[in-house]
């Protein structure tokens, strides 16, 4: 089993250039989030997905959109980045009350 | 929403002591308490937790407490080994999906 795998692991963009962060997990989980780390603040919580079908806002949901596109996969958007955005973005899953489980991040630069 | 409050933000121990980490959440109905381990470049992981129904959990070298009425937790690590270094993350949860997390420690153990 891989767990939680998400691609890419960096990137580079430009102020106003859009990009999707995929996110893909074999645990058979019915949730799965997505978290920003920055630097002295720990993780936030950006959208969540309890259950296939079903997506709800964290703590910090403006400037994305996700996609649960089925039981596996939950994608984040980015349509007009900005340099606020520059981060490492980590999706998690979990069955509901359990472990969240997270990927390996993806390293994110906006210029 | 849950604000988690997470200190000290760094500490630094000799080899064989003991470490502690607190943490104080705001709101009284939060139910779920994890604690994640991230080393340097990697994803967070979980190395214990406790539900409100608890006061006290261990495994191994590493406990957790709660007190419900002061709405605090602590980790507790004893006999540090080198590997113990790393940042530690504290969470509170009012449902099984929204984790509020804390800032994090930076923990250093000396050899």
């Amino acid at each position: 089993n891989a767990g939680v795998t998400q691609t890419p692991k960096f990137q580079v963009l430009k102020t106003g250039q859009s990009m999707t962060l995929q996110c893909a997990q074999d645990m058979n989980h019915n949730s799965m989030y997505w978290y920003r780390q920055d630097p002295g603040m720990g993780l936030r919580l950006i959208y969540y997905s309890a259950s296939e079908g079903t997506t709800d806002k964290g703590e910090v949901p403006n400037g994305y959109n996700v996609s649960r596109l089925n039981k596996r996969e939950f994608s984040l958007r980015l349509e007009s980045a900005a340099p606020s955005q520059t981060s490492v973005y980590f999706c998690a899953s979990s069955n509901s009350g359990r472990t969240q489980y997270f990927g390996p991040g993806t390293r994110l630069l906006v210029l | 929403g849950e604000n988690v409050e997470q200190h000290p933000s760094t500490l630094s121990v000799q080899e064989g002591d003991s470490a502690v980490i607190k943490c104080t959440y705001s709101d009284s109905a939060s139910n779920y308490f994890p604690w994640y381990k991230q080393e340097l470049g990697k994803r967070p992981q979980l190395i214990i937790d406790i539900r409100s129904n608890v006061g006290e959990k261990k495994d191994q070298r590493i406990a957790v407490t709660l007190n419900k009425t002061a709405k605090h937790f602590s980790l507790h690590i004893t006999e540090t080994q080198p590997e113990d270094s790393a940042v530690y993350f504290c969470a509170a949860s009012l449902n099984d999906y929204k984790l509020s997390f804390g800032a994090g420690t930076t923990v250093t153990v000396r050899a």
